[in-house]
């Protein structure tokens, strides 16, 4: 099992682009999240989904789409970057509330 | 919304010694306890957990205990190792249906030789 896999590893964005961060996983759970991890500031949740169809939103969801139409993918999109954007990103699925963390992605929006 | 305080932000010891690292948490309803450990640059891996029908657990080198009624939960680590040094994240949820884990932001362990 490649277990939750993240892409891209890094990426730097102009303000006012667009991207979509890849996340997947082959555990076959059901509940996803992403967090963004600042310095001082632990792991903040901006969306999860329980479940293919199903999403919601977490502590910091402003600035931030998701979706989920398959069990196995959990992307999260930019919709115009901001610097304060600028962070690490962590997905996650969950099984009995125990998370597996992806490898995360680094983003830099100048 | 549940809120977990994380103390201290940072701990330096020195190898051999015991490290403790305190978490308070505000939601009664939470009953599921984890601690993550994240080395420079990785992703946050669980080390521990606990639930909310016992007050300890212990795995090795590590515990973690828990007070109910006073609402907080402590990582213990004996004969610290350099190789323990990295970012401690607590956290907090309810095992009820789908409850979202919320995290402390952190202590650095800094394990000198």
């Amino acid at each position: 099992n490649a277990g939750v896999t993240q892409t891209p590893k890094f990426q730097v964005l102009k303000t006012g682009q667009s991207m979509t961060l890849q996340c997947a996983q082959d555990m076959n759970h059901e509940y996803m999240s992403w967090y963004r991890q600042d310095p001082g500031m632990g792991l903040r949740l901006i969306h999860y989904s329980v479940g293919a169809g199903i999403t919601d939103q977490g502590e910091v969801p402003n600035g931030y789409n998701v979706s989920r139409s398959t069990t196995e993918d959990f992307p999260l999109r930019l919709l115009s970057a901001a610097p304060s954007q600028t962070s690490v990103y962590f997905c996650a699925s969950s099984y009995f509330n125990e998370q597996f963390f992806g490898p995360g992605t680094r983003l830099t929006v100048l | 919304g549940e809120n977990v305080e994380q103390h201290p932000s940072t701990l330096s010891v020195q190898e051999g010694d015991s490290a403790v690292i305190k978490c308070t948490y505000s939601d009664s309803a939470s009953n599921y306890f984890p601690w993550y450990k994240q080395e420079l640059g990785k992703r946050p891996q669980l080390i521990i957990d606990i639930r909310s029908n016992v007050g300890e657990k212990k795995d090795q080198r590590i515990a973690v205990t828990l007070n109910k009624t006073a609402k907080h939960f402590s990582l213990h680590i004996t004969e610290t190792q350099p190789e323990d040094s990295a970012v401690y994240f607590c956290a907090a949820t309810s095992l009820s249906g789908y409850s979202t884990l919320t995290f402390g932001k952190g202590t650095m362990l800094l394990v000198s030789p």
